[in-house]
């Protein structure tokens, strides 16, 4: 079965802080991973995704991601903090194996990224 | 291009009541998500339809939920009757591929009274 944590519910910076929101996943096959951003009343939107490509992803406005298969780790970072940013984000994990769960994206319980002035 | 439309946005109806909801995908999307979002929680399975297909329902509540996705295209969400506990966003998302990136809706807001 796969699964993926987010370790933090909600996260706190000031603008133009580094942001940092921790990602864990389990997963029995090779997994692809992606981070999506939620605005408030908005629909979900992809910042970047990993499959099995560079290790290291950067995704849209200024966000990147480290994959770390010894540490099961996805964890999504940005140099600094906009107040555009505010949001909720999620970490997503995805089968790569056959059989009807494949394709099948499991989500994380969201961390609300906060940004202060 | 345009994007994954859902309607409605917001629906509010009594408990016991029938509703339902629309969702166009990105043309030439083949692959299409219902997905159901409480608050405070990340999204939720509910149908991954390929095609006119549904392959996997598992956790579609088949006793009041049905989905059906009619020549591959447009799909429709309906439960009935609605319960309290009902209350949450429904997303839909459609994707070309069945690993990739899911495009989504802005989803529609059900409270049920």
């Amino acid at each position: 079965a796969q699964s993926v944590t987010q370790l933090d519910s909600h996260v706190s910076v000031s603008e133009g802080t580094p942001v940092l929101l921790r990602c864990n996943y389990s997963s029995s096959y090779s997994p692809s991973l992606f981070w999506y951003v939620q605005h408030p009343n908005k629909g979900l939107q992809l910042l970047l995704k990993y499959t099995s490509a560079a290790t290291l992803v950067k995704g849209i406005n200024g966000f990147e991601a480290e994959f770390k298969k010894s540490e099961t780790s996805f964890h999504l970072t940005k140099p600094s903090a906009h107040m555009s940013d505010a949001a909720e984000y999620f970490c997503v994990v995805s089968f790569n194996a056959g059989g009807t769960s494949y394709g099948k994206l499991t989500f994380g319980q969201g961390t609300i990224l906060t940004v202060h002035p | 291009e345009a994007g994954v439309v859902q309607s409605p946005r917001y629906k509010i109806i009594e408990k016991k009541q029938p509703v339902a909801f629309w969702c166009n995908p990105i043309s030439g999307h083949n692959t299409l998500y219902w997905y159901l979002q409480n608050l405070g929680q990340g999204p939720e399975l509910l149908i991954r339809y390929e095609n006119e297909e549904a392959v996997d329902d598992s956790q579609l509540p088949k006793d009041r939920f049905s989905a059906e996705r009619l020549k591959g295209v447009d799909s429709t969400l309906k439960i009935q009757p609605a319960e309290l506990g009902d209350s949450a966003v429904y997303l839909c998302a459609s994707t070309p591929s069945r690993v990739g990136e899911l495009f989504f809706g802005e989803g529609s807001r059900l409270t049920v009274l």
